[in-house]
């Protein structure tokens, strides 16, 4: 199974700030069809889970363009330009190279 | 509207049996992958199982393989997930979601207690 680590656990960012979520896979999300398959969710309180970013760097539709992804292989990441109160809550990664599905434990943002 | 909207959750008891449902509609159902995810209280998000268009093609999580089936109904636009043998580590929120490798469209969400 692909194992997805997040850092760090929680983010506390005064607004305007930007904030940065890194996420580690255990192995490369490279596919043999030359895509990588790593997405970005934003699960905002009391809420469902909500696609923000696909295949690395590709924002879903109506996402606000001060979220952008990067990376390659095994490490990626999210970045937030200025951050906003309406970006609250829980970020997780995820990989859908193979199955298992697997997600990253989760980082944790919350304004100062 | 384009939407998921799951049903089906509610207390049980170890061991018992439950069969949840997706409700489907604003798309071409039978044309997506779909995929149960399930969030345990207060924890992160785990995959569940994942189902082909035609519903001939699933995966399954280890820890719910030979516990849990995952069907669809194409002429109903549904899902359904039928759990077996529940343990209390099974109790979560089962969210339904749309797969295109992207979990791009999630439904609210159904409660699954597991306890006695």
């Amino acid at each position: 199974d692909i194992v997805m680590t997040q850092t760090p656990l929680s983010l506390s960012v005064t607004p305007g700030q930007p904030a940065s979520i890194s996420c580690k896979s255990s192995q490369s999300l490279l596919h043999s069809d030359g895509e990588t398959y790593l997405y970005w969710y934003l699960q905002k309180p009391g809420q469902s889970p909500q696609l923000l970013i696909y295949e690395v760097s590709k924002r879903f539709s109506g996402v606000p363009d001060r979220f952008s992804g990067s990376g390659s292989g095994t490490d990626f990441t999210l970045k937030i330009s200025r951050v906003e109160a309406e970006d609250v809550g829980v970020y997780y990664c995820k990989q859908s190279k193979q199955f298992p599905l697997t997600f990253g434990g989760g980082t944790k943002v919350e304004i100062k | 509207e384009v939407q998921l909207v799951e049903s089906g959750g509610t207390l049980v008891q170890p061991g018992g049996s439950l069969r949840l449902s997706c409700a489907a509609s604003g798309f071409t159902f039978s044309d997506f992958w779909m995929t149960w995810v399930r969030q345990a209280p207060g924890k992160g998000l785990e995959w569940v199982a994942t189902i082909n268009p035609d519903g001939n093609d699933k995966y399954y999580a280890d820890s719910v393989k030979g516990r849990f089936t995952f069907s669809r109904d194409n002429a109903k636009d549904s899902l359904f997930l039928q759990l077996n043998t529940l343990r209390a580590e099974d109790t979560a929120v089962y969210y339904c979601t749309r797969y295109t490798r992207a979990c791009d469209l999630w439904g609210r969400g159904t409660l699954v207690t597991v306890s006695s």
